[in-house]
């Protein structure tokens, strides 16, 4: 059972458009909400994160947005460049004691940018 | 300081062939975890550790073992490799705050024949 999940396989933008890379999960119980980059033949690397308590975070160019209710969120990139083509994994931490901030990973989504 | 390194980058195995990937830190985070990355399966944690001497069970774990004698190792053995375990690789560390960002080593890509 895919307790998060990126339904979009893939996603290409022009350069200097907006990117918008979606994430959707069903257990309730995640408290935290994090977005890791990957390029090819490297690990990936951690981008922005969100707490349940809030809506929205942002960071430069990456805004995070979480819709708690529908159990949704969503990763904006403005504006796209071509150095930002990559594969976006979305991440949920599982909170409680013994859970020890363990991380469940969506799919991933490729992210295409053209210049 | 180097971060999280694992070793070797690339390995061939034949079914039924042992081998143990290495994982090694420098930053002193006491947890630790093995993930293997597939096509439309995304991340998957195999095995973690919270610190030396403790370890436990990730999602996958069947057809792996774990030791955590040290701070800075974590080994991964393939018992008995089969076809279904060629995958990339990735070990994983963090702080002991499970608020504190994950770090990814570089990977070691799989191959089963």
């Amino acid at each position: 059972d895919q307790q998060v999940k990126q339904n979009s396989p893939s996603l290409s933008v022009q350069e200097g458009r907006i990117s918008i890379l979606n994430c959707d999960y069903t257990n309730s119980m995640f408290d935290y909400f994090l977005w890791y980059k990957k390029y090819p033949a490297e690990g990936p690397t951690f981008l922005i994160s969100i707490s349940s308590i809030k809506d929205k975070n942002e960071d430069g160019r990456f805004t995070v947005f979480l819709n708690k209710s529908a159990k949704h969120l969503s990763l904006h990139i403005v504006p796209s460049q071509p150095g930002d083509s990559a594969v976006y994994f979305c991440a949920a931490r599982t909170a409680g004691g013994t859970s020890y901030g363990k991380l469940t990973f969506g799919q991933g989504t490729i992210l295409t940018v053209h210049p | 300081n180097a971060g999280v390194t694992q070793t070797p980058k690339f390995q061939v195995l034949k079914t039924g062939q042992s081998m143990t990937l290495q994982c090694a830190q420098d930053m002193n985070h006491e947890y630790m975890s093995w993930y293997r990355q597939d096509p439309g399966m995304g991340l998957r944690l195999i095995h973690y550790s919270v610190g030396a001497g403790i370890t436990d069970q990730g999602e996958v774990p069947n057809g792996y073992n774990v030791s955590r004698s040290t701070t800075e190792d974590f080994p991964l053995r393939l018992l008995s490799a089969a076809p279904s375990q060629t995958s990339v690789y990735f070990c994983a560390t963090r702080r002991g705050n499970v608020k504190d960002t994950q770090y990814f080593g570089p990977g070691t890509r799989l191959t089963v024949l």
